[in-house]
């Protein structure tokens, strides 16, 4: 069964920039990456979405490498209201049924 | 707010028991998606339906069903609940039923399931 895998947590500080990292070895050809993020008892909400290359809007930027097996999403100058977790989702052939699958969620920490 | 509208927003029953948890889309979309989220845990996909059809089935348990309606709400089905299954329950939309921007999925704001 594919995976797709980030790192469990990470903190940092007010005014940094933070880069979480989703790995997706099976995503389905024709699909984009998309970012979530999640505060508590909240349902996600749409961060950014990318197909291949750098993708940037207003709150994050997103980068793919070009064989899309990971991509990483970027987060400027963070501030202690980006406090939540993240969260990358892709979908997936693996197993010859598409399915959707969330990565596990990566609890980012934003310090004064 | 995401204009998903999911109810009733908590749930509490009995082992054996089961429940109905409906699922209103944003206006004009077609595809509805099911995901469970146990604590402090990720969010499993359960099922997708694009107008009224299913398109894309999860690891859903057999005592799990939904449907989409005409109307394009959809509804999620529990039954025989057990212990394990107290968790959120989110429902999201989208424009489409691909991986691309018309299959971006918005999110309601969940049921709370709790299951005693």
């Amino acid at each position: 069964l594919a995976k797709t895998t980030q790192p469990i947590s990470m903190d940092s500080y007010e005014g940094q920039e933070v880069n979480i990292t989703c790995s997706h070895n099976n995503i389905a050809t024709n699909d984009y990456i998309t970012w979530y993020q999640q505060f508590p008892s909240q349902g996600p909400r749409f961060i950014i979405q990318g197909y291949k290359t750098k993708v940037t809007n207003e709150v994050a930027s997103l980068f793919i490498p070009a064989d899309r097996k990971s991509s990483t999403l970027s987060l400027p100058r963070v501030s202690l209201s980006d406090t939540a977790v993240y969260y990358c989702l892709v979908g997936d052939n693996g197993d010859s049924s598409y399915k959707l699958i969330f990565g596990s969620g990566t609890r980012l920490l934003v310090r004064p | 707010d995401s204009g998903v509208t999911q109810t009733p927003k908590h749930l509490i029953t009995a082992t054996g028991q089961r429940v109905t948890l409906r699922c209103s889309p944003r206006s004009g979309d077609l595809s509805v998606y099911w995901y469970q989220q146990s604590l402090d845990q990720g969010l499993q996909f359960l099922i997708q339906y694009y107008n009224g059809e299913e398109r894309a089935k999860g690891n859903i348990l057999e005592r799990f069903s939904a449907q989409q309606f005409p109307d394009l709400h959809s509804e999620l089905n529990l039954s025989s609940l057990e212990l394990g299954d107290s968790a959120l329950y989110f429902c999201a939309s989208s424009l489409g039923q691909g991986g691309g921007p018309q299959g971006t999925q918005y999110f309601g704001p969940g049921t709370r399931l709790t299951v005693l």
